[in-house]
């Protein structure tokens, strides 16, 4: 069984400001990690994800996250953040060979002037 | 690449009939569709996963004789809530597995809104 775990459901920052969202997961056989973002009303859009190999993960807009085996966390990072990344973000993961997603309850980033 | 359509994107209907959601995936063909419902605030409830040819394989407590999920072609799948009531009301999303290349990557629709009066 997998489970994913998103410590914030809520994260307000200000403009310009860097953020980090954190994901933490379990699962007993290797995975499959993706963040994910939802703007309202509208379908979910991949950011980035981690198959396997590099650890550091670069995805659109920004972001970046990377992959924590000892410590079972794949948190999603930006720099410095704009008006635009306003949206609900989900860490999701999936494992073995049916590509089922677990989803985690989702985080609320809002972006302040 | 890699593009999910859904329609409709937005439908209002009365209690007691049917709706059809259909998934499309645009640019690739898909083996395995996924359904899935989100509730206001909530995170993502997978419903069914919806391989081509074969009939679809639902999650615990989701009634198949109510939410009807067909796999005709590998770019097309279908959700139908039969006899929907205010209950069925929620925001409906689809999303497609590329068959080959990027495996376990799932490329979601952009949902569509169900609302039953």
């Amino acid at each position: 069984a997998q489970s994913v775990t998103q410590l914030d459901s809520q994260v307000p920052v200000f403009e310009e400001a860097p953020v980090e969202l954190r994901c933490n997961y379990s699962s007993s056989v290797s995975v499959y990690l993706f963040w994910y973002v939802q703007y309202p009303n509208q379908g979910l859009q991949l950011l980035l994800k981690y198959l396997s190999g590099s650890t550091l993960v670069k995805g659109i807009n920004g972001f970046e996250a990377e992959f924590n085996k000892s410590q079972t966390s794949f948190h999603l990072r930006k720099p410095s953040v704009h008006i635009s990344d306003t949206a609900e973000y989900f860490c999701a993961v999936s494992g073995g060979s049916n590509y089922k997603l677990t989803f985690g309850k989702g985080t609320l980033l809002t972006v302040n002037p | 690449g890699a593009v999910v359509s859904q329609h409709p994107s937005r439908v209002i209907c009365k209690s007691g009939t049917s709706v059809k959601i259909e998934c499309r995936s645009l640019d690739f063909q898909a083996t395995t569709m996924f359904w899935y419902r989100q509730f206001p605030k909530k995170s993502l409830m997978l419903m069914a996963t919806s391989n081509e040819g074969s009939k679809a394989t639902y999650e615990q407590g989701v009634e198949k004789d109510k939410f009807l999920i067909n796999h005709a072609s590998l770019t097309l799948s279908t959700l139908t809530v039969t006899s929907a009531h205010p209950e069925d009301s929620s925001f409906y999303i689809c999303s497609a597995s590329l068959v080959a290349g990027e495996q376990d990557t799932q490329y979601f629709g952009p949902g569509t809104r169900l609302t039953v009066l």
